[in-house]
């Protein structure tokens, strides 16, 4: 069965820094894409980044380059999300996904971790 | 960036009910295009990538067509299981944007 099972969320003053992980179970890690989307209460899902499998390709969107990296460890089928210079706009349920894949969707989602950004 | 725009954003139907539920792309995107169904406190969960490739394990009365910019996803024959939030993603470029989702709620 596949899971993901994220952590590393939580409250975080405006300017902050916080690392959420993402460890992966069920399937052949390094075998993957593997993604990032975010949900700020109210709105819409909002695709973050995306990394290869080897970690050499990485994408992200326009809002948060600059400030976020995406990393993996296949060694310990992980995905993290360094976030850093975090903005209140950041507040948002995060879900490690896997994928893309075929079409491009994400195939697998975790529960989600809470980041708040909030003085 | 590709707009996704879902309509309607709320349905209400009842068990048994043929439902559809539409997602049109603000430029063509081939058929670079997947549906999601969301519990509350739940992950997302993929039903059709494709647009039209039925994931393993999902119910065949889910059905997707379309593409281009014009996509559809039907339930053929609402069960209570079903009533949940869904949601379109286009896949064909990065940024990958999602549609801002359809409740479907018991009539």
């Amino acid at each position: 069965e596949v899971q993901l099972v994220e952590s590393g969320g939580g409250l975080v003053k405006p300017g902050g820094s916080l690392r959420l992980s993402c460890v992966a179970s069920g399937f052949t890690f390094n075998s993957y894409w593997m993604s990032w989307v975010r949900q700020a209460p109210g709105k819409r899902l909002e695709w973050v980044a995306s990394i290869r499998q080897d970690g050499s390709d990485k994408n992200y969107v326009d809002s948060v380059k600059g400030r976020f990296s995406i990393s993996r460890d296949n060694a310990k089928s992980s995905l993290f999300l360094q976030m850093n210079s975090l903005r209140a706009e950041d507040t948002a349920l995060y879900y490690c996904a896997r994928g893309p894949s075929s079409g491009n969707s994400l195939g697998y989602w975790g529960q989600g971790a809470l980041v708040t950004v909030s003085s | 960036d590709i707009q996704m725009t879902q309509a309607p954003s709320t349905l209400s139907a009842s068990v048994g009910d043929r439902v559809t539920i539409t997602c049109r792309a603000s430029q063509s995107i081939g058929t670079y295009l997947n549906w999601y169904q969301q519990k509350p406190g739940r992950a997302p969960k993929l039903l059709i990538s494709g647009a039209s490739r039925l994931q393993s394990g999902v119910p065949l009365s889910f059905s997707g067509s379309g593409s281009g910019t014009d996509f559809i996803l039907t339930i053929s024959s609402l069960q209570p299981e079903d009533f949940a939030t869904y949601f379109c993603q286009q896949g064909d470029r990065t940024p990958y944007t999602f549609g801002q989702g359809t409740k479907v709620e018991i009539k």
